[in-house]
C-alpha cells in the first residue's frame, strides 16, 4: 500500500477559480513534505518543502499547509491560470532516509477559460 | 536554482537495441544521483540510487543487468537499457542532489525525463 495518498484523483476548474488538494500520508518517522509540480512530459519541479514544526508555507499562488499530528497536507491554489494545469505530487521522506522520497500519484489539475 | 539535464528527452528505436540516456547536474556536484521510472497516470518508481564512483543501489524487482548504472563523476550518471524490449517503454527521469546542500530540507533536483518508446 502506497504511504502516500492523494485525492482528488483528477480535477477540472476555471480560470481564476481556487482548487485545494489533499495528501495523506503514513511515512514514519516523518522528516519532511514536499509538494511537485509536473507539467506533461516534463520532470517534477519543486513549490514547497516543509518540516514538522512548519504549518504552512507559500510560494506565489500555491499554498501548502501540513498538520504533522493528523498527518495530512494540502495544496491551495489561488487564482488559478491556465498555465497551473498539471500533476501535483506530494512527496514525502522519513529521518535518516531523507535521499528514500515516498511518491504520492499525484493530482491531475486541469484549468480551463 | 540547481538545474539536472537530461539527453535525449525522446528515443524511439527498435525491440533488441541498447539506449543510453545521460542526466547532468549542471551548476552544481552531486555525489548521488537517482533514476525513476513513471508509467502513465502513476507515480515515479525509484529504479536504482547512482553512488559516484561506486556501484549503484537497485531497489528490489530492477534487474541491474538490465539497466546498467554508471556515475564517472559528480555531474554525470548514465543510465542504459540493455537489449530493449517494449516493456521497457516508459518516462525515465533522474534526480541529483546538491552535495553542498544540508543534510534535510532541501529538494532533489529533477531532470525533465526521457520518453523511451521501444517499437
Amino acid at each position: 500500500k502506497n504511504q502516500v495518498e492523494q485525492s482528488p484523483q483528477s480535477l477540472i476548474i476555471l480560470e481564476g477559480k481556487n482548487c485545494t488538494l489533499q495528501c495523506n500520508y503514513t511515512v514514519s518517522p516523518f522528516s519532511n513534505l514536499r509538494w511537485y509540480k509536473q507539467d506533461t512530459g516534463r520532470g517534477p519541479v519543486s513549490l514547497t518543502i516543509m518540516t514538522f514544526s512548519e504549518n504552512t508555507k507559500s510560494n506565489g499562488r500555491y499554498t501548502a499547509t501540513l498538520d504533522a499530528d493528523t498527518k495530512q497536507s494540502s495544496l491551495h491554489i489561488t487564482a488559478s491560470q491556465l498555465s497551473d494545469s498539471a500533476s501535483y505530487i506530494c512527496v514525502v521522506s522519513a529521518i535518516r532516509n531523507d535521499y528514500k522520497l515516498s511518491f504520492g500519484a499525484g493530482t491531475t489539475v486541469t484549468v480551463r477559460a | 536554482g540547481a538545474v539536472v539535464s537530461q539527453h535525449p528527452s525522446r528515443v524511439i528505436c527498435k525491440s533488441g537495441t541498447s539506449v543510453k540516456i545521460e542526466c547532468r547536474s549542471l551548476d552544481f556536484q552531486a555525489t548521488t544521483m537517482f533514476w525513476y521510472r513513471q508509467f502513465p497516470k502513476q507515480s515515479l518508481m525509484l529504479m536504482a540510487t547512482s553512488n559516484e564512483g561506486s556501484k549503484a543501489t537497485y531497489e528490489q524487482g530492477v534487474e541491474k543487468d538490465k539497466f546498467l548504472i554508471n556515475h564517472a563523476s559528480l555531474t554525470l550518471s548514465t543510465l542504459t537499457v540493455t537489449s530493449a524490449h517494449p516493456e521497457d517503454s516508459s518516462f525515465y527521469i533522474c534526480s541529483a542532489r546538491d552535495l553542498t546542500d544540508s543534510y534535510s530540507n532541501q529538494p532533489q533536483h529533477f531532470g525533465d525525463g526521457t520518453r523511451l518508446s521501444i517499437l
